[in-house]
């Protein structure tokens, strides 16, 4: 059980726009700066997102970042296949005091 | 062009030890604190431990607290991952990473190496 709460799966066709949310508590996503990573099939993960919704150079501004109290959200404009991958977010807690990870949602283009 | 390149992964036996190592080029390596993350054949990302500049602070998760240590090397540009009392539960890919400045984002990723802790 992750302790930051993301949905296992989404989807979404060629040009839509897809969200991808993750919930966490008052110890980290509330108090801490959100970030999100993309793992493509069998490579390592990549920043996409920092600071809640600051992008690395070279990431594509389809991709955003936002965030509202205890829950962040990423989402994928124009979506298109080569976004097929593994997305999860991260936050420092500071109960825990480590990192913690969501679970990790696999987004599907059909 | 940062690299971070990591080694040192195998097959160990449960109550076992591996000495995972990371080299890293590209970037000034003493200016930036360093972490290891891990991902268990089909499963998520789980941060494992992080450690600062000078070595002077390390943070680990409680699963591995006791049993693994987070080290550094700044003139060698390496960091490591010295880890005793394996367990099958900590059969995974390990990742290091080059962390941000900015909220704990690891900005650049290695390609992992392999642990398998099987008897």
């Amino acid at each position: 059980q992750s302790v930051l709460t993301q949905p296992p799966s989404a989807s979404g066709t060629p040009g839509q726009r897809v969200s991808i949310s993750c919930s966490g508590s008052s110890s980290n996503v509330g108090s801490r700066t959100v970030n999100w990573y993309q793992q493509l099939p069998g490579t390592a993960p990549k920043l996409l997102i920092y600071s809640d919704n600051q992008r690395p150079l070279g990431v594509p501004d389809r991709f955003s970042g936002s965030k509202s109290g205890t829950s962040a959200s990423l989402a994928i404009s124009g979506l298109q296949s080569e976004d097929e991958a593994d997305y999860y977010c991260a936050a420092w807690d500071d109960s825990l005091i480590g990192l913690v990870f969501g679970g990790g949602t696999k987004l599907t283009v059909l | 062009e940062v690299q971070l390149v990591e080694s040192g992964g195998g097959l160990a036996q449960p109550g076992g030890s591996l000495r995972l190592s990371c080299a890293a080029s590209g970037f000034t390596f003493s200016s930036y604190w360093m972490t290891w993350v891990r991902q268990a054949p089909g499963k998520g990302l789980e941060w494992v431990a992080n450690i600062n500049q000078v070595a002077t602070a390390q943070y680990y998760v409680d699963s591995v607290k006791g049993r693994f240590t987070i080290s550094r090397d700044n003139a060698k540009k390496s960091v490591h991952l010295q880890m005793n009392s394996l367990r099958v539960e900590d059969t995974a890919v390990y990742y290091c990473a080059r962390v941000g400045y900015n909220g704990w984002e690891s900005q650049d990723w290695g390609q992992g190496t392999l642990v398998t802790v099987s008897s």
